[in-house]
This record gives C-alpha cells, sequence and structure tokens, in this order.
C-alpha cells in the first residue's frame, strides 16, 4: 500500500458519459497529480494541485477538469466520454516543495469506454 | 525540462547485475535525477534520486559522473520479479510535474 488511495479501481462507461475519479494523497502531502496511460501513448501528465491550487497543466483535454478540496483529496472529472479515453488514470502525491522527496503513485484507477 | 535518452528494452538473466544508462546532455544546475520502476498494471514506484557522484539504497545503486550529462541505475543481482519498466527522469529541485519518456523495458530470463 502506498498510501495513495484511488477510487474506484475499474469502471466501465458509455459513450458520451461522465465519470469523476478520487484521489487521497499521502497523509502529510499537499501535491496531487494526475496521469494518463494507455497502451499507446505512455504516460502522460495530466494536471498538477497543490494545497488546493492548479500549479501546472499537461495535455489535459478540455473536457476533463480536476479539483483538490481542502482536506486535499482530489477528484478528476472526465466528460463527453470517448472510446479513447479508456486507459489507466494514476494519482500521484508528493509532500511540498521540492522534487527531492519523489512522488508516491496510487494503484489507479482503469476506465474502460465502450 | 532536460530531455532523457534510455534503452527502449533490455534483456538480463537472474543473479546477474545490471545497468541501466540514460543520458541528459542538457541537464541544469538545479536537475535532480531520478528513477522509477513500473510493473504492469501499477503505479510507478519511486527507486532512487541523486544530484551527483553516487547514491545507493537497499533497492539500486546510481552513478553519476562529473559532468552529471548521463547517469546509470544498477541493479544488484535481479531476480524475475525485477521484470518492469524504469524511467529516468531529470526534474529541477522545485515542485514540478514529473514528465515520462517511454522508459526501458527490462526484461528478466530465468
Amino acid at each position: 500500500d502506498s498510501g495513495v488511495t484511488q477510487t474506484p479501481k475499474h469502471l466501465i462507461t458509455a459513450t458520451g458519459q461522465r465519470v469523476t475519479l478520487r484521489c487521497s494523497p499521502r497523509s502529510g502531502d499537499l501535491s496531487v497529480y494526475w496521469y494518463q496511460q494507455s497502451l499507446d501513448q505512455g504516460l502522460q501528465f495530466l494536471i498538477q494541485y497543490y494545497n488546493g491550487e492548479e500549479r501546472a497543466k499537461g495535455n489535459i483535454l478540455e473536457r476533463f477538469s480536476a479539483q483538490q478540496f481542502p482536506d486535499l483529496h482530489s477528484e478528476l472529472n472526465l466528460s463527453s466520454l470517448e472510446l479513447g479515453d479508456s486507459a489507466l488514470y494514476f494519482c500521484a502525491s508528493s509532500a511540498r516543495e521540492g522534487q527531492n522527496y519523489g512522488y508516491t503513485f496510487g494503484s489507479g484507477t482503469r476506465l474502460t469506454v465502450v | 525540462l532536460a530531455k532523457t535518452t534510455q534503452p527502449i528494452s533490455m534483456d538480463s538473466y537472474e543473479g546477474q547485475e545490471v545497468n541501466i544508462t540514460c543520458s541528459h546532455n542538457n541537464i541544469a544546475t538545479n536537475d535532480y535525477i531520478t528513477w522509477y520502476q513500473q510493473f504492469p498494471s501499477q503505479g510507478p514506484r519511486f527507486i532512487i534520486q541523486g544530484y551527483k557522484t553516487k547514491v545507493t539504497n537497499e533497492v539500486a545503486s546510481l552513478f553519476i559522473p562529473a559532468d552529471r550529462k548521463s547517469s546509470t541505475l544498477s541493479l544488484p543481482r535481479v531476480s524475475l520479479s525485477d521484470t518492469a519498466v524504469y524511467y529516468c527522469l531529470v526534474v529541477p529541485n522545485r515542485d514540478d510535474k514529473i514528465i515520462f519518456g517511454k522508459g526501458t523495458r527490462l526484461h528478466i530470463l530465468p
């Protein structure tokens, strides 16, 4: 158990639907990062939050949004889902400013869009 | 962000020492070199991080020459369970996003 909790572990939904993925960071970690991993694209950085504020954006589609709540958990919202959104979505957390601490990843949510 | 180059894949045998080299010619003064390991359908796991010379922990060693333009991850006496993808990353010493490359797919043979 890495200490980063992601729910649900698996999600199957239809095209056009909307889903919410949840991430609870490791205790004490203020930063949360979201990544998407598909077979052909590898690990793609989506977005980062630090203590409730958006810090960095990567290749995140406009149909996707995220937020970090006061209790530091984060949610990734995916809407108007397409078949190509099927992927593993990982959340990672880190302690605070400075990369010295590395990232701790959760076990991911596998999203299947049918 | 400094670009990294590492072999796409490597094969080795159980009990051998495996060295994976990564080149990062454009590394900046404030950059740290970090390695992650990822098993299929699992999130990447932080292995080791260094700035210069040599760093060792219970899992691996990281060798960084003086010019820091490359680094070598050394896995001693690998086992089948070390079969995974290994990512070399160069990240500034600030809370910044990590961009993962393709990594090195290491396959350990019996």
